[in-house]
């Protein structure tokens, strides 16, 4: 069965600093998706980014990226330049081409002033 | 276009009480889950339907019933309802646009409390 791991329950950096969330995985599949969503205090669930394994570059978003090891089995994301607004919980999560979604038990982040 | 959308968005239940969370999305998107969220706990994965007419358990599935109900509803039941069942529900639809193109979205969340 597929897990998702993250090992940073919780954490918090200065305002524009550069913060590092861990994420690892387990799988025997060769083709999956990869994401990291972002859940502030008003519970939505927001993507921030997604990830396809077949793909070898690290997708980008603004002020996120990520640093993707297929063969680590590791995803882990990185704010640049953070802001007060990035304060939130972030999941991990894995899906393979079955549809089904598991997400990590997250990482709470806050960003101070 | 209203996303997913979710009903109510908070409920107060007595043990024993059954209920039913509504669920809907106009995306188009043929699969549907539904999640609950504990402290601690992440999201875990109650049931999902992969297209409309079938459905799959997920990782918690006990105390639970769903109904795939058509393409844009899927609903999920409580049918004697517990305190352990307290959490915040979420409903979510998901959709390969193309091989590569893949699009999720998530409800606003129900926060259902058992007395």
């Amino acid at each position: 069965a597929q897990t998702v791991t993250q090992s940073q329950p919780e954490m918090s950096v200065q305002e524009a600093e550069t913060v590092t969330l861990s994420c690892t995985y387990d799988t025997s599949e060769s083709n999956y998706y990869l994401f990291w969503y972002k859940q502030p205090p008003s519970r939505q669930m927001i993507l921030v980014i997604r990830q396809e394994a077949y793909k070898q570059q690290n997708a980008t978003e603004n002020r996120f990226s990520v640093n993707f090891q297929k063969a680590a089995k590791s995803f882990s994301l990185k704010i640049s330049d953070s802001q007060l607004g990035d304060t939130a919980m972030y999941f991990c999560a894995f899906m393979n081409r079955d549809d089904k979604i598991i997400f990590g038990k997250g990482t709470r982040l806050h960003i101070l002033p | 276009n209203a996303g997913v959308t979710q009903t109510p968005k908070f409920q107060v239940l007595k043990t024993g009480q059954s209920m039913t969370l509504q669920c809907a999305q106009d995306m188009n998107h043929n699969s549907m889950y539904w999640y609950r969220q504990d402290p601690g706990m992440g999201l875990r994965l109650i049931y999902y339907s992969a297209s409309e007419g079938t459905t799959d358990k997920g990782e918690v599935p006990n105390g639970y019933n769903v109904s795939r109900l058509n393409k844009r509803e899927f609903s999920l039941r409580l049918e004697s309802a517990a305190p352990s069942q307290t959490s915040v529900y979420f409903c979510a639809s998901s959709a390969f646009t193309t091989y590569t193109n893949y699009e999720q979205y998530f409800g606003p969340g129900t926060r259902l409390t058992v007395t």
